[in-house]
């Protein structure tokens, strides 16, 4: 069966320090992955998703970026974090038509 | 240009009634629907699909229904738990597409005892 894990599952950060957060997927090849932030009042909002290795498509222009170094290995970072960025962060693969989850990281910036 | 809305950002139901979650789209190539339920710090886990070409979908207390021509579909509990309560999203996308499923913002459902 397919496993998703990301890690940490919790992150405080100063305003202005790097981000990375890492997602990984087991059990399935080539997956297509995305990231996700769901912030207070805003419901999921998609940020990156990527159909193959170093294939990356942004969603939303803002401070964070995302890289697939290898086949089930996802990304997302920040150079620089702002307040803003505070959120859940999801990341998910889809199997055909249905989308699974990871158990996200709440990030709090500070 | 929000393609999936869900207008209520919660509803309350009491115990063993009937709980209706609405959904419209405006993108007419949607042809997939799903519903995810979302506790608290977790992620979203999958609830029940339905494909364009059913109107209706049933998988044990819920059931989709999609209502193509007006672009809308809804989702009954029944009859609702106290363990119902969480937050719903609504996505659509293009069957067979491999790129992204787009979600509404949610509603959270608070079933009273």
């Amino acid at each position: 069966s397919q496993t998703i894990h990301q890690w940490p599952a919790t992150l405080v950060q100063p305003v202005g320090s790097p981000l990375s957060l890492e997602c990984t997927v087991e059990g399935t090849s080539n997956p297509n992955l995305y990231w996700y932030r769901q912030a207070a009042g805003r419901g999921l909002q998609l940020l990156f998703y990527s159909v193959g290795i170093g294939q990356i498509s942004s969603e939303v222009p803002q401070n964070l970026s995302a890289s697939r170094p290898q086949d089930r290995q996802f990304i997302l970072s920040s150079k620089k974090l702002l307040l803003s960025d505070s959120g859940f962060y999801l990341c998910a693969w889809r199997a055909y038509n249905e989308q699974f989850f990871g158990p996200g990281t709440r990030l709090t910036v500070l | 240009d929000q393609q999936v809305k869900q207008n209520s950002p919660s509803l309350s139901v009491q115990e063993g009634r009937i709980s209706i979650l609405n959904c419209d789209y405006t993108n007419s190539m949607f042809d997939y629907f799903l519903w995810y339920k979302k506790y608290p710090a977790e992620g979203p886990t999958f609830l029940i699909s339905i494909s364009s070409i059913k109107d209706k979908n049933e998988d044990g207390r819920f059931t989709v229904f999609l209502n193509k021509s007006a672009k809308h579909l809804s989702l009954h509990i029944v009859p609702s738990q106290p363990g119902d309560s969480a937050v719903y999203f609504c996505a659509a996308s293009e069957e067979n597409r491999d790129d992204k499923i787009i979600f509404g913002k949610g509603t959270r459902l608070h079933i009273l005892p």
